[in-house]
């Protein structure tokens, strides 16, 4: 069964650094999105990506996100220099032909920041 | 503003004991309402999706109800590998496939 594969599982980071989450999205699927997760919190939207281009992003992707989708496959979310209240479950999704149709999702990078 | 609200936040239930879970929405213009199931740890695994009041699914033990304010999903006869978080979610009118989620309810079903 196709399925959104995540590395790394879990990052650990010290404050001020670069990350750079990876993401494999289901091979015939057309959008993409970053959520995240803080421990205990709603999944909240980051961000949506289609046509290489985004089409929407929340009050949260500021000017320290960043994503890419560097060839065919990957789809990768940056971000430039972190902070403590980055820690959190990032989750990468997809969803085929229409935006409006189900979006399946990874299993996650837990990014930690000390 | 859009909004997602699920009740309760905690559920507890013997096994076979059936029980529902309600999500209660505000959004302009709802394109789609989505069901997830997610164990700790992990991502959501979808499980439903319904479009119009009054639609209707079904999955195993779990049933999917839609209206104009509110989602239900019932849960017969719960076993326990049904124990996770549940969380709804919402697509508004715009047209990029953002999901708008609820904080969950977490269903614990003891044998």
């Amino acid at each position: 069964e196709p399925e959104v594969t995540q590395t790394p599982s879990h990052q650990v980071t010290q404050m001020g650094q670069e990350v750079i989450l990876r993401c494999v999205p289901i091979s015939n699927h057309l959008y993409f999105y970053w959520y995240r997760q803080i421990l205990g919190q709603k999944v909240e939207f980051l961000v949506s990506f289609y046509n290489n281009e985004i089409s929407e992003k929340s009050e949260i992707f500021d000017d320290q996100f960043s994503v890419e989708r560097p060839d065919g496959s990957n789809f990768t979310l940056k971000i430039r220099s972190t902070k403590l209240e980055d820690s959190a479950m990032y989750f990468c999704a997809s969803s085929a032909v229409g935006a409006f149709t189900e979006a399946f999702f990874g299993q996650g990078t837990r990014l930690t920041v000390v | 503003e859009d909004q997602v609200t699920q009740s309760p936040e905690a559920l507890r239930l013997q096994e076979g004991e059936s029980s529902s879970l309600n999500c209660s929405y505000t959004v302009s213009g709802l394109r789609g309402l989505f069901w997830y199931r997610q164990d700790p740890g992990k991502g959501p695994e979808f499980l439903f999706t319904l479009y119009s009041a009054g639609e209707e699914k079904e999955k195993e033990r779990l049933k999917a109800t839609l209206t104009k304010k509110e989602s239900f999903l019932h849960i017969t006869a719960p076993k326990p590998e049904d124990s996770a978080t549940y969380l709804c979610a919402v697509q508004a009118s715009s047209n990029t496939g953002k999901l708008i989620f609820g904080q969950g309810t977490t269903l614990q079903v003891k044998p």
